[in-house]
């Protein structure tokens, strides 16, 4: 899978967007841009994926660039609640032996303040 | 529809012992994963399980194993527990059909091994 890199962390005050980078320079063509969030003592909560296009769900959009080395990961209106540890992954490789498996690296903390 | 659920919860056991952590995946999923993570370390993948059949393996020694059952139900055993041991266990499903599946985690069992 390949390797991504997230800022440590980052503050963002609430009703604003949220805007978190993550860089994944070495994906392959057929690896997806996952990103998931994890609340202390909590298991990993789903928020989006991408191959190519960006993507949009009720939580949040996926800006993915052209040459798929980086992305973006928006909450429009971010709120207390979406203070959390960020993680952004590249992986689970279309058609290779990769199923269920999501290599996690260290993450972003986010940080909403009032 | 019904998450990813894990038993127990919480629990403690002394070193040497062994542990058996069972999942229930969401209703029509056929993948389970299996995650261990620790302060240190983080989320490591440990195994993934397809229609009974482990598919995919993490880097960690023997003691770790799993099992899947005909209803996709998954238990992972820990043998000879050691200090180090000590983390919270995940397990997420999917359809496993499709590398970019959406994969969803349960909320974990803590095991403390003192």
């Amino acid at each position: 899978d390949a390797k991504t890199t997230q800022p440590t962390s980052m503050d963002c005050a609430e009703g604003r967007a949220a805007n978190l980078p993550c860089n994944h320079s070495t994906i392959s063509g057929n690896e997806y841009v996952y990103w998931y969030r994890q609340i202390h003592s909590q298991g990993p909560q789903y928020i989006i994926h991408g191959l190519k296009n960006n993507e949009t769900n009720e939580m949040a959009s996926l800006i993915i660039t052209e040459d798929r080395k980086s992305s973006t990961l928006i909450l429009p209106h971010a709120t207390l609640r979406d203070t959390a540890v960020y993680y952004c992954i590249a992986g689970s490789r279309a058609g290779g032996t990769s199923y269920g498996k999501l290599t996690f690296g260290q993450g972003t903390i986010l940080t909403v303040h009032p | 529809k019904a998450g990813v659920t894990q038993t127990p919860r919480y629990l403690i056991k002394t070193r040497g012992q062994q542990v058996t952590l069972s999942c229930s995946p969401i209703s029509g999923h056929r993948s389970v994963s299996w995650y261990q993570q620790t302060p240190g370390q983080g989320l490591q993948f440990l195994f993934e399980y397809f229609s009974e059949t482990q598919r995919n393996k993490g880097n960690f020694p023997g003691r770790f194993s799993g099992r899947q059952f005909s209803n996709s139900r998954s238990e992972m055993n820990v043998s000879t527990l050691e200090l180090g041991d000590s983390a919270l266990y995940l397990c997420a499903s999917s359809l496993g059909t499709n590398s970019g599946n959406t994969i969803y985690f349960g909320e974990g069992s803590w095991l403390t091994v003192v």
